[in-house]
C-alpha cells in the first residue's frame, strides 16, 4: 500500500508558466514533507521541505503548500525554466515508535518546453 | 566534500549470482539508508543505519539481500542469489542524524540488471 502518492507521472508546462505538483499521503503521523528533484544518471537532490506546523514554505521560486486536513501537499514552481525538467520525488517523514520512517512517493516528471 | 560515492555504476549480472553493491557515505554523517528505486513502486527505503547499527530492516524484501556497515565510511548491500526482478537503480544515501527532519544526500546510484 502506497502511503505517498504522486498520481501524476508526468507534466509538461511551457517556460515562464507554473508548475505545479501535487502529493497526497494517507498516513497522520507525517509531520515533516520534503521535496527531492532528479536528474537523469544522478541520485536526488533536496528541494524544499514544510513542517506540518506549518501551511506553506517558499524559497526563491519554489513554494511546497501543505494542506494537513486534505492530507496534501504540493509544489508550486514560478517562473517554471526548462532547467526544472527533471523528476520531482515528494517524501513524508515520522518517527513511529521510536523508529524513523521516510517514505517517498513514486515520482512526477515534469517537462518544461521553452 | 566528494558526496556519497557508490560503485559499480553499472552491474550486469545473470541470475543466481551473488552481486554486491558499496556506498561510501559523507564524512561526519551518522546515518546511512539504501534505497530501490523501481517505476511502479518509486524509491523505497531497505534498511537504515545509525551510528554503523542497522535500524530498520523492514524494507529489505527478502533474506536474499543483506547489508552491512562495517565502519563509518563504508557499506554494502549484497543479493545472493540475485533474480531478475531486483533489475533496479539502488541509492545509497547518507544525513547528518537519522531524523524526520533531516535531508538525505544521495549518491548516484546503481543500475543492477539481472539477466
Amino acid at each position: 500500500d502506497q502511503q505517498v502518492k504522486q498520481n501524476s507521472p508526468s507534466l509538461s508546462v511551457q517556460e515562464g508558466r507554473i508548475s505545479i505538483l501535487n502529493c497526497d499521503y494517507t498516513n497522520s503521523m507525517f509531520d515533516y514533507f520534503l521535496w527531492y528533484k532528479k536528474y537523469p544518471a544522478e541520485g536526488p537532490t533536496f528541494l524544499i521541505s514544510i513542517s506540518s506546523i506549518k501551511d506553506k514554505n517558499e524559497d526563491g521560486r519554489f513554494t511546497v503548500f501543505l494542506n494537513k486536513s486534505a492530507k496534501h501537499l504540493s509544489l508550486h514552481i514560478v517562473p517554471s525554466q526548462p532547467g526544472d525538467s527533471a523528476v520531482y520525488f515528494c517524501a513524508a517523514s515520522a518517527t513511529i515508535a521510536g523508529t524513523y520512517k521516510y517514505i517517498f512517493g513514486t515520482g512526477t516528471r515534469l517537462k518544461v518546453l521553452a | 566534500d566528494a558526496g556519497v560515492i557508490q560503485s559499480p555504476r553499472h552491474e550486469v549480472t545473470e541470475m543466481g549470482q551473488e552481486v554486491t553493491l558499496r556506498c561510501k557515505p559523507i564524512s561526519g554523517h551518522n546515518s546511512l539508508f539504501w534505497y530501490r528505486q523501481t517505476m511502479m513502486r518509486g524509491l523505497e527505503l531497505l534498511i537504515y543505519f545509525n551510528n554503523n547499527v542497522p535500524i530498520d530492516d523492514s524494507g529489505m524484501p527478502e533474506d536474499r539481500f543483506s547489508a552491512k556497515m562495517p565502519n563509518a565510511s563504508f557499506s554494502t548491500l549484497k543479493i545472493q542469489p540475485s533474480e531478475p526482478r531486483d533489475s533496479a537503480v539502488y541509492f545509497c544515501a547518507s544525513s547528518f542524524q537519522a531524523g524526520a527532519y533531516n535531508e538525505q544526500f544521495f549518491g548516484p546510484g546503481t543500475r543492477l540488471t539481472v539477466l
